[in-house]
C-alpha cells in the first residue's frame, strides 16, 4: 500500500502564509484531500480534488499539487488555524483503500 | 443537518468484540460510500475500512483485515463496525465518515480501550 508523507510540524507568524506538504505516489493519479483537526475534535474537510473548499471554509485556504506533492497554503494565517492537518488519498491505482498522512501541527505565532 | 453519530464504543478486553454504529442523518445515506477512520490516543488518523453505497463492495486496512467486519443497514440509515479479536493496538477514537470523493462529513467519534 501507498504512503503519504507530510512534516511533523510546521510554524507561521501571524497574518503571513504558510505552505504545508503531503508526498506520496499515489498523488500522481489521485487528488489530495486536506483535514484540519483541533484538539478534542472530529477532522473538517478543507480542501478536495483540484482546489476546491467546502461550503464555510475560508478562502485563504487553498490546494494545488504537482507531481508526487500535494499542498495545502494558508495565505494569512489566523489564530484560530492553529490545529492538525492532514491530507489523504485514494491508495495506488487499482487498491480500493485509502491512507492518510502522518498529520502536520501546525502553529501560529 | 446532514449528522453522523457513532456508538457502541468502550471498554473491552483484548480478545474481545465490539460492534460500532454510525446513525446518518440529513441526506440519502444509501446513496454514499461511507468509511471508517480511527485515532489512537495522541497519534494520527489511520483510515479502518470502506463500503460501497448497497454494501456488496468492502476493503479493509491490512492491520484489521480477517478481525473487522464493515457493513450497513440502508433502511436503518446505519453503518456498523463489527470488531473482533481486539487487540491492545486497536484502542482508538473511531470515527465514521462520509465518501464524496474526499470524507466530507465526520462523526464526533466513539472510544474503544482494549485493556485488561
Amino acid at each position: 500500500s501507498s504512503e503519504l508523507t507530510q512534516d511533523p510540524a510546521v510554524s507561521v507568524a501571524l497574518g503571513q502564509t504558510v505552505r504545508i506538504t503531503c508526498q506520496g505516489d499515489s498523488l500522481r493519479s489521485y487528488y489530495a484531500s486536506w483535514y484540519q483537526q483541533k484538539p478534542g475534535q472530529a477532522p473538517v474537510l478543507v480542501i478536495y480534488g483540484k482546489n476546491n473548499r467546502p461550503s464555510g471554509i475560508p478562502d485563504r485556504f487553498s490546494g494545488s499539487s504537482s507531481g508526487n506533492t500535494a499542498s495545502l497554503t494558508i495565505t494569512g494565517a489566523q489564530a484560530e488555524d492553529e490545529a492538525d492537518y492532514y491530507c489523504n488519498s485514494r491508495d495506488s491505482s487499482g487498491n480500493p483503500n485509502w491512507v492518510f498522512g502522518g498529520g502536520t501541527k501546525l502553529t501560529v505565532l | 443537518e446532514v449528522q453522523l453519530v457513532e456508538s457502541g464504543g468502550g471498554l473491552v478486553q483484548p480478545g474481545g468484540s465490539l460492534r460500532l454504529s454510525c446513525a446518518a442523518s440529513g441526506f440519502t445515506f444509501s446513496s454514499y460510500w461511507m468509511h471508517w477512520v480511527r485515532q489512537a490516543p495522541g497519534k494520527g488518523l489511520v483510515w479502518v475500512s470502506r463500503i460501497n453505497s448497497d454494501g456488496s463492495s468492502t476493503s479493509y486496512a491490512d492491520s484489521v483485515k480477517g478481525r473487522f467486519t464493515i457493513s450497513r443497514d440502508n433502511a436503518k440509515n446505519t453503518l456498523y463496525l463489527q470488531m473482533n479479536s481486539l487487540r491492545a493496538e486497536d484502542t482508538a477514537v473511531y470515527y465514521c465518515a462520509r465518501d464524496v470523493d474526499a470524507f466530507d462529513i465526520w462523526g464526533q467519534g466513539t472510544m474503544v480501550t482494549v485493556s485488561s
